[in-house]
This record gives structure tokens, C-alpha cells and sequence, in this order.
């Protein structure tokens, strides 16, 4: 399986600052790399696909990357309404897996 | 405007079956894969089954596998998950996507003596 190593765990944030979540992928996942935000008690929401596609509807803050195995999500000038838990997903390869998740909260 | 609505969820002992839907409407949900995602309460998002657009196609986790089935009725743009033989580790909120751009609300599942 396709192991997702997503850090940092918890990051502790202030407004506008420029944060960067990463997943690195043991194996060769290609593009199939996306970027989901979760808030308390809501679903998640598509935020990039492709690795650096930026989805419909989410703010042009928002950016991800790829370095290799090194998949990041950018978020430049953070605001209140960002706070919320950060997963990768890789779609490569079955069983799909998901990262465990980055916790952004207000330093 | 895309919706996805689950239902079905609920308290279900261990050893019973359960099923869940997720109607669609917005899209066409016949060219579309499907999946199933659940997220256990305070833990993070686990993948648990897809099928393709056309049900021809099914994927499960390892955990899940001989014991959920996931299905879909075009004609009635509703997907399916089969849950037969819960396990207490079944306990979760299982959200439908279609292919991960949209996501339903959830439903709990709750698998208790």
C-alpha cells in the first residue's frame, strides 16, 4: 500500500501568515495527489487536484506543489475561515490513502 | 447544484447489516465514478470502497472486503453500500463522493451492543 506521510501534525498559525502542509508518498503516485479542508462537524471540500490544481470556487491563496515524492499545499495569507484539518489523498493506486491529517490553528 | 444525500445510517448491533444510500441529483451521475469515505469520531478520513461509472468496476479497503458491497442504480442515480457482518471498528460517519469534488453530509453509523 501506498503510504501518505502528511506534517505537520499541528500547526499553530497567525493571520496572514504563509503556511505549508506536505505529504510525502512512499511510492510513485504521479499527479493523482489532492488536497481536501475539513471544518468541525462539516464534510470535506475538494481544494486542489492534480497536485496543483486549484478547484472551483477556492481562493487563489491557496496553492499546491509537487518536489518529487513531496506533495504541498500553500496557503498565503492565512485568514480566520482557513482554520481547519488539511488531508492529501493519492488516487494512483488502490487502496487509495489518505493522509492523517494537519490540524491549522490560530497561534 | 450538486447534492448528494445519505441516509441509512443509525445504532446497528455487531454481527447485523446495515445499508446506506446516497441519492444524487445536479449532475450526471451516470459518468461519474463513486466512492464511499468514512471517518471514524475524532480520527481522520478513510477510503472504504469506489465503483465505477458504470458499476462494472469495484474497489474495497482490505478491512471491508467480503463483508460491504457497493453498487450503484444509475437509472435512479443512487449508490449503495452494503454493510453485512459490522464489526465496533465500522463505527463511523460514512460520507458518498463522486469522485472526491463533492461530498454528501455523512450519515453515522454506530455499530453497538
Amino acid at each position: 500500500d501506498i503510504q501518505m506521510t502528511q506534517s505537520p501534525s499541528s500547526l499553530p498559525a497567525s493571520l496572514g501568515d504563509r503556511v505549508t502542509i506536505t505529504c510525502r508518498a512512499s511510492q510513485d503516485i504521479g499527479n493523482y495527489l489532492r488536497w481536501f479542508q475539513q471544518k468541525p462537524g462539516k464534510s470535506p471540500r475538494l481544494m486542489i487536484y492534480g497536485a496543483t490544481n486549484l478547484a472551483a470556487g477556492v481562493p487563489s491563496r491557496f496553492s499546491g506543489s509537487r518536489s518529487g515524492s513531496d506533495y504541498s499545499l500553500t496557503i498565503n495569507s492565512l485568514e480566520s475561515e482557513d482554520m481547519a484539518i488539511y488531508y492529501c489523498l493519492q488516487h494512483n493506486e488502490y487502496p487509495l490513502t489518505f493522509g492523517s491529517g494537519t490540524k491549522l490553528e490560530i497561534k | 447544484e450538486v447534492q448528494l444525500v445519505e441516509s441509512g445510517g443509525g445504532l446497528v448491533q455487531p454481527g447485523r447489516s446495515m445499508k446506506l444510500s446516497c441519492a444524487a441529483s445536479g449532475f450526471t451521475f451516470s459518468n461519474y465514478g463513486m466512492a464511499w469515505v468514512r471517518q471514524a469520531p475524532t480520527k481522520g478520513l478513510e477510503w472504504v470502497a469506489t465503483i465505477s461509472y458504470d458499476g462494472s468496476s469495484t474497489y474495497y479497503r482490505d478491512s471491508v472486503k467480503g463483508r460491504f458491497t457497493i453498487s450503484r442504480d444509475n437509472a435512479k442515480s443512487t449508490l449503495y453500500l452494503q454493510m453485512n457482518s459490522l464489526r465496533s471498528e465500522d463505527t463511523a460517519t460514512y460520507y458518498c463522493t463522486s469522485w472526491f469534488a463533492y461530498w454528501g453530509q455523512g450519515t453515522l453509523v454506530t455499530v453497538s451492543s
